[in-house]
């Protein structure tokens, strides 16, 4: 069974701070997708990345960046700099492919509060 | 355009109460799925439909039923409503067999049972 495990329930920072949200995976797939995505309190969830199992690198996107490490099942996200803005529920996700089917296994969520 | 739209978005209802939820996609996609985020936010898949039959039942009590009457629709029929079906209901779809790529949620639907 799959599983995510995102262990930090809340974190809260003050602006300008950079701020790490951990995630670590279970899977038993060879090839598997890896989710970030953020609920603000307006509740809508807004995709921030996806990343295929044997895509190692390192992803930076503006102040966001993402650090998926295979050796220790673990898909980090970093926002750096942090701004009031960024204060959201953010959910890591990991997809399984049943006969090509995609369903998402999400963690329970990082809350991340930034206040000015 | 909207690329995943459901209505309503918000939804307060008596228990004992019958309710619908509609979600329509306009992204062609073949895959369409229910997921229930509950009081804590945690979300979990309800359903999930390819090309109007029914692939992935999540152990969801009989009371839900989902119907997709076409790829593009894929509605929640919810009967005897009970206090607990109260959560944010998001509908979601994607394209098989393309990595979970361009997987797009739904702005979601706040139920409300009192």
């Amino acid at each position: 069974a799959q599983k995510v495990t995102q262990a930090q329930t809340e974190i809260s920072v003050v602006e300008k701070e950079d701020v790490t949200l951990d995630c670590v995976y279970e899977t038993r797939d060879t090839t598997y997708y890896l989710f970030w995505y953020k609920q603000p309190p307006s509740g809508e969830l807004v995709f921030l990345i996806r990343r295929n199992s044997f895509d190692e690198q390192n992803e930076i996107s503006g102040r966001y960046s993402w650090n998926f490490q295979k050796s220790t099942s673990s898909f980090n996200f970093t926002i750096t700099a942090s701004q009031v803005v960024d204060s959201a529920v953010y959910f890591c996700a990991l997809s399984e492919a049943i006969s090509g089917y995609s369903t998402l296994t999400f963690g329970k969520g990082t809350m991340l509060l930034v206040s000015p | 355009d909207t690329a995943v739209s459901q209505t309503p978005k918000y939804l307060v209802t008596q228990m004992g109460n019958d309710k619908s939820i509609k979600c329509e996609q306009n992204l062609g996609h073949d895959t369409m799925y229910w997921y229930k985020q509950d009081s804590k936010k945690f979300l979990k898949i309800m359903f999930s439909y390819n090309n109007k039959e029914l692939i992935i039942n999540e152990t969801v009590p009989n009371r839900f039923s989902p119907k997709s009457p076409d790829k593009a629709h894929l509605n929640l029929h919810i009967n005897s409503l009970e206090l607990g079906d109260s959560a944010v209901y998001f509908c979601a779809s994607s394209q098989p067999g393309q990595g979970a790529d361009g997987y797009t949620f739904g702005s979601g639907t706040r139920l409300t049972v009192v």
